[in-house]
């Protein structure tokens, strides 16, 4: 079945440091990846999106490829700010079924 | 962009109350709702998938009689906590996708965090 394996956290980074979130997939078909992100009290909200192999999706300064032959879509921002503190879920979808997510990781940036 | 609006946000009630949860998708029409239960610091557990008109899809493990979902219509997804417990409490979560075919992606409401005393 299909399957999201992200990194576990939590991730503690000072303000404008590197992030980098790893998230590898298993899946039949060709499914279509995504990162949520889930600010506190709150519902997840979509960050970005890939749809096929090489695409890249990117939104708020977050990037992350779809890389098919290594099976992952790594979320990366270049300068993370206090504000990005959340917790990202990495999912995929193939089809009609439901979105299957990682456990999520949570990154907590300080100023 | 596409919003789902949940509603209430937040209920606090006694043990034995019946608690209804709404999910509304505002400006797309969604053919499938999902709801999702998170307890703290995890990740979501998914325990429905309904479809507009037609009865909804249980997770193994999830009571169909204590959680009740009705989907009317293309807008509109209720899910009802029948005969609250305080281990009910919890964050529920709805999530809807529309009607285009292929790999779409889910949008979520903001949540509902349930208190049972």
């Amino acid at each position: 079945g299909n399957s999201v394996t992200q990194m576990e956290g939590p991730v503690t980074l000072s303000e404008e440091a590197f992030l980098t979130i790893n998230c590898t997939y298993t899946a039949t078909g060709y499914p279509s990846l995504f990162w949520y992100v889930q600010y506190p009290g709150e519902g997840l909200q979509l960050l970005l999106k890939a749809t096929k192999a090489d695409d890249k999706g990117s939104n708020k300064g977050f990037e992350a490829t779809y890389r098919k032959e290594t099976t992952s879509f790594h979320l990366e921002k270049g300068s993370v700010q206090v504000s990005d503190s959340a917790v990202y879920f990495c999912a995929l979808v193939s089809g009609n079924t439901p979105l299957v997510f990682g456990k999520g990781t949570r990154l907590s940036v300080i100023a | 962009g596409a919003v789902v609006s949940q509603h209430p946000s937040r209920v606090i009630c006694k043990s034995g109350t019946s608690v209804k949860i709404e999910c509304r998708s505002l400006d797309f029409q969604a053919t499938t709702m999902f709801w999702y239960r998170q307890f703290p610091k995890q990740s979501l557990m998914l325990m429905a998938t309904s479809n507009e008109g037609s009865k909804a899809t249980y997770e193994q493990g999830v009571e169909k009689d204590k959680f009740l979902i009705n989907h009317a219509s293309l807008t509109l997804s209720t899910l009802t906590v029948t005969s609250a417990h305080p281990e009910d409490s919890s964050f529920y979560i709805c999530s809807a996708r529309g009607t285009v075919a292929g790999n779409q992606p889910q949008h979520f409401g903001d949540g509902t965090r349930l208190s049972i005393l």
